[in-house]
């Protein structure tokens, strides 16, 4: 069964703190995306990559930043965590142009 | 701004019932996916529409695209309690894209009263 794999369900940091999300996908997808959902907002993109050691800024990349080291692995973190990115994370893959995505089960992460 | 507006934001129906959800964008659609997600769980993709007119079914969900590619509706016949979710549409930004990136609407969160 392939998969999408976020490392944590649930998270709460302090403000200030770093935060590490992680993402790993066993379908050998080349693009793989980091999303936040919140109500009344929708999913919005936050940066994605379409091959390793590469990417691109979202719609909302201020505050995050991303690695893939791997291809099956990509790693959101925010810098200095603050109060307004309080959300639920979601990490997506893709194998390419016109296809569906592949999601994670999701990250809740609130920070306090 | 959103690219995708859904409608209805929510929706209570009975069991047995029939309903549809609408999906609508101002721009050409070059690729439509419906997701059904579980509250605080990730998306599940369901179908994929890519040309005018076509239609797609699974089980008891049935997916069209217009026949001018900016508007899809999922139509679920003989609702259950296992159909409760939110179920979201998204839609490719460009044919051109690389990478394949999604817009995607705020959703529609189905109850199924048994």
């Amino acid at each position: 069964d392939v998969k999408v794999t976020q490392s944590s369900r649930y998270l709460v940091k302090r403000t200030g703190e770093k935060v590490f999300l992680e993402c790993v996908q066993d379908m050998d997808h080349e693009n793989m995306f980091w999303y936040r959902q919140d109500p009344g907002l929708g999913l919005r993109l936050i940066y994605f990559s379409y091959d390793v050691k590469m990417k691109e800024k979202g719609d909302i990349p201020e505050g995050y930043s991303v690695s893939r080291e791997k291809k099956e692995r990509f790693s959101l973190i925010l810098e200095s965590a603050s109060t307004n990115q309080t959300s639920m994370y979601l990490c997506a893959s893709s194998p390419g142009q016109v296809n569906g995505y592949t999601f994670g089960s999701g990250t809740r992460l609130t920070v306090v | 701004s959103q690219e995708l507006e859904q409608s209805p934001q929510s929706l209570i129906v009975q069991e047995g019932k029939n309903l549809t959800i609408n999906c609508t964008s101002s721009k050409t659609l070059y690729g439509l996916y419906w997701y059904k997600q579980k509250y605080g769980e990730g998306l599940i993709f369901l179908m994929m529409l890519q040309k005018g007119g076509e239609e797609k079914s699974h089980e008891k969900i049935t997916a069209k695209l217009d026949e001018k590619k900016q508007q899809s509706s999922l139509h679920i016949t003989a609702s259950q309690p296992s159909h409760a979710g939110i179920y979201l549409c998204g839609a490719d930004r460009s044919i051109n894209t690389n990478a394949g990136k999604s817009t995607f609407g705020d959703g529609t969160t189905l109850t199924v009263k048994p």
